[in-house]
């Protein structure tokens, strides 16, 4: 069973500087997807970033990217010039792949808090 | 496109009673499912399809049942409420790559549940 771990609950930073959020996560499958999530105080889920286990390259987008290591099963995301509208919980979520698979079954971490202060 | 909707927002029931939490998509998507959010515990998958009439259990399905008659509806049933049901709960849809799973998952607004 794969698992995924968010070992910060909670993070601050200053509106316009660099964070980092960490992920790793636990599985046997060689083809698989992750992503960041972040949920604002509405509860809405918004997709943040997704990344491609076979792809070597860090997917960003925008002010957001991520540090993929697949070898050490690390899935960071990095918010740069942080701003107020990005205070929210952030998940990070696995998704299993390959041939075999079927149906969305994304496994989430616990999530991260991050508080952006002005 | 309304996206992914789920009907009611919020919902009070008492231990025993039964009800449905509807949702449904208007992206023609064939993978539908649903989560429980929890306090400290992320988001945990109930029950999932991958097409109608298609239909499996996740990581925690006791409590609830699901079914899939049309692609667009997805609807989830509590037959007898417990307050371990108390709970956030949210629908999602996402459509199969090359026919396996992969692409983003569209999350509906949710249903706040309260079981006394």
């Amino acid at each position: 069973a794969q698992t995924v771990t968010q070992s910060q609950p909670e993070m601050s930073v200053q509106e316009a500087e660099t964070v980092t959020l960490s992920c790793t996560y636990d599985t046997s499958e060689n083809n698989y997807y992750l992503f960041w999530y972040k949920q604002p105080p509405s509860r809405q889920m918004i997709l943040v970033i997704r990344q491609e286990a076979y792809k070597q390259q860090n997917a960003t987008e925008n002010r957001f990217s991520v540090n993929f290591q697949k070898a050490a099963k690390s899935f960071s995301l990095k918010i740069s010039d942080s701003q107020l509208g990005d205070t929210a919980m952030y998940f990070c979520a696995f998704l299993p792949g390959g041939v075999e698979e079927y149906g969305n079954k994304l496994v989430f971490g616990a999530g991260t808090i991050l508080r952006v202060k002005s | 496109n309304a996206g992914v909707t789920q009907t009611p927002k919020f919902q009070v029931l008492k231990t025993g009673q039964s009800m449905t939490l509807q949702c449904a998509q208007d992206m023609n998507h064939e993978y539908m499912s649903w989560y429980r959010q929890d306090p400290g515990m992320g988001l945990r998958l109930i029950h999932y399809s991958v097409g109608a009439g298609i239909t499996d259990q996740g990581e925690v399905p006791n409590g609830y049942n699901v079914s899939r008659s049309t692609t667009e509806d997805f609807p989830l049933r509590l037959l007898s409420a417990a307050p371990s049901q108390t709970s956030v709960y949210f629908c999602a849809s996402s459509y199969s790559k090359d026919g396996h799973t992969g692409e983003t998952q569209y999350f509906g607004p949710g249903t706040r549940l309260l079981v006394l």
